[in-house]
């Protein structure tokens, strides 16, 4: 059972670059989200998504997109990098919305835009 | 817009002490989670807490929930070493009966010194 995998785990790219993070899981949970981690700003919603073709924005959604084709998938696409996006970037699911379990967080993808 | 604040920020306490962490919260919601972050690593579930006066224990860890004073608390008990982390509260945004949003505090960095 591989929980949450994140790919890649660092990846170095230019401004105006695009790329695609990759998120699944082997857990048939319904419900997917993307945080960014930032020093001294804890963890912000980026996107989630309650079920396969359900997404919607959370507290920082520009200069991303997201789809969710499977329950297993939740790409986060960077359509033209930023400096300002460089972060560390978490996927996490949970089995049913944020009910009465907790999220299990993939390791990170550590990206970081020149 | 819901806000969560945690304090303090940065925490230094010897082993063998008692300390606690504070959780406030801006808006209602009555699911709050509190989670722990290694150096360079991803998040790892310490506790849900569900309802008003919830309260959950695990080794030296016990976590409290006042929905009224919009309030939660991690109470260390006689640190150890090995609980040196960043420790994070999130709370769950209720939207139309569903909690589909989950907003983070800042966290709060633990170190326990010898």
């Amino acid at each position: 059972n591989a929980g949450v995998t994140q790919t890649p785990k660092f990846q170095v790219l230019k401004t105006g670059q695009s790329m695609t993070l990759q998120c699944a899981q082997d857990m048939n949970h319904e419900y997917m989200s993307w945080y960014r981690q930032d020093p001294g700003m804890g963890l912000r919603l980026i996107h989630y998504s309650v079920g396969a073709g359900i997404t919607d924005q959370g507290e920082v959604p520009n200069g991303y997109n997201v789809s969710r084709s499977t329950t297993e998938d939740f790409p986060l696409r960077l359509l033209s990098a930023a400096p300002s996006q460089t972060s560390v970037y978490f996927c996490a699911s949970s089995p049913r919305g944020l009910a009465n379990q907790p999220q299990h967080f993939g390791d990170g993808t550590r990206l970081s835009i020149l | 817009e819901l806000k969560v604040e945690q304090n303090p920020l940065f925490l230094s306490m010897q082993e063998g002490k008692n300390y606690t962490i504070y959780c406030n919260y801006s808006t209602t919601s009555d699911r709050l989670y509190w989670y722990r972050q290694d150096p360079g690593k991803s998040l790892e579930s310490l506790f849900v807490l569900l309802s008003n006066g919830a309260v959950k224990q695990e080794g030296r860890l016990m976590a409290s929930l006042d929905t009224k004073a919009r309030l939660s608390t991690l109470h260390i008990t006689a640190a150890v070493h090995d609980l040196s982390a960043t420790y994070f509260c999130a709370v769950a945004f209720i939207n139309t009966g569903t909690a589909s949003k989950l907003t983070f505090g800042t966290g709060t960095r633990l170190q326990v010194t010898l």
